[in-house]
């Protein structure tokens, strides 16, 4: 059972442009959390989603940022027009539920961002 | 804010030491988790503990929790140079699973 992944693992991207970062959960779960971790600050909370719902995007930011999970493929997080501030590592988790005691969150590598 | 801090931030011990590492949080949880992250790389899940839970181990690890003093500690027993890496706390308070994480501890362990 393989376990998160997330692609690319690097990408570099120049302000302005798009930058699209990729999640497959865990066989079996069909919920995503992703996090964004600045560097030497701890994981921030940005949004879960469960198939083709946003469930709670409250760390998200209002402009540039979006997130889908749609019924077949990956979950997408994308982000328009990039600037500097958005370099940074963007994990990736899944959880074959959500809430609750036993809620452990499997983490992907990571996608790690960075905007010149 | 932040919902977990931990103390300290940066934690330096000879192998074989105990490495002791502290977190707080604000609100009342369904869990708490602790997360290690070598540099540049993933998050590794630790333990996991439920709020109705007061300690539990797994192999060198010992992770307590007092939900009335509102923090958790996590302890490394005859740590090794392989347990040099960043330690993270993480909340669970919500119905949807969503994890607040702490800022941190860095953990050194010198050979």
């Amino acid at each position: 059972n393989a376990g998160v992944m997330q692609n690319p693992r690097h990408l570099v991207r120049r302000r302005g442009q798009e930058a699209r970062l990729r999640c497959s959960p865990m066989k079996g779960h069909s919920h995503v959390y992703w996090y964004r971790q600045l560097p030497e600050e701890g994981l921030k909370f940005m949004v879960y989603l469960q198939k083709e719902n946003i469930i709670d995007e409250s760390g998200m930011p209002k402009e540039r940022f979006s997130a889908e999970f749609p019924k077949e493929g990956p979950s997408i997080l994308r982000i328009q027009q990039v600037v500097r501030g958005d370099s940074a590592a963007y994990f990736c988790a899944s959880s074959p539920q959500a809430g609750g005691a036993w809620n452990e969150q499997f983490f992907g590598p990571g996608t790690r961002l960075t905007v010149l | 804010s932040q919902q977990g801090e931990e103390d300290p931030q940066a934690l330096s011990i000879q192998e074989g030491e105990n490495a002791t590492m502290n977190c707080s949080y604000k609100t009342s949880i369904n869990n708490l988790q602790w997360y290690r992250q070598n540099s540049g790389r993933g998050l590794v899940h630790l333990i996991l503990i439920r709020s109705n839970e007061r300690e539990k181990h797994s192999g060198r690890l010992r992770v307590t929790l007092d939900t009335s003093k509102k923090s958790s500690s996590l302890l490394i027993t005859a740590s090794r140079a392989a347990d040099t890496a960043s330690y993270f706390c993480a909340t669970d308070s919500s119905n949807t699973g969503k994890l607040i994480f702490g800022q941190g501890t860095t953990l050194q362990v010198k050979p």
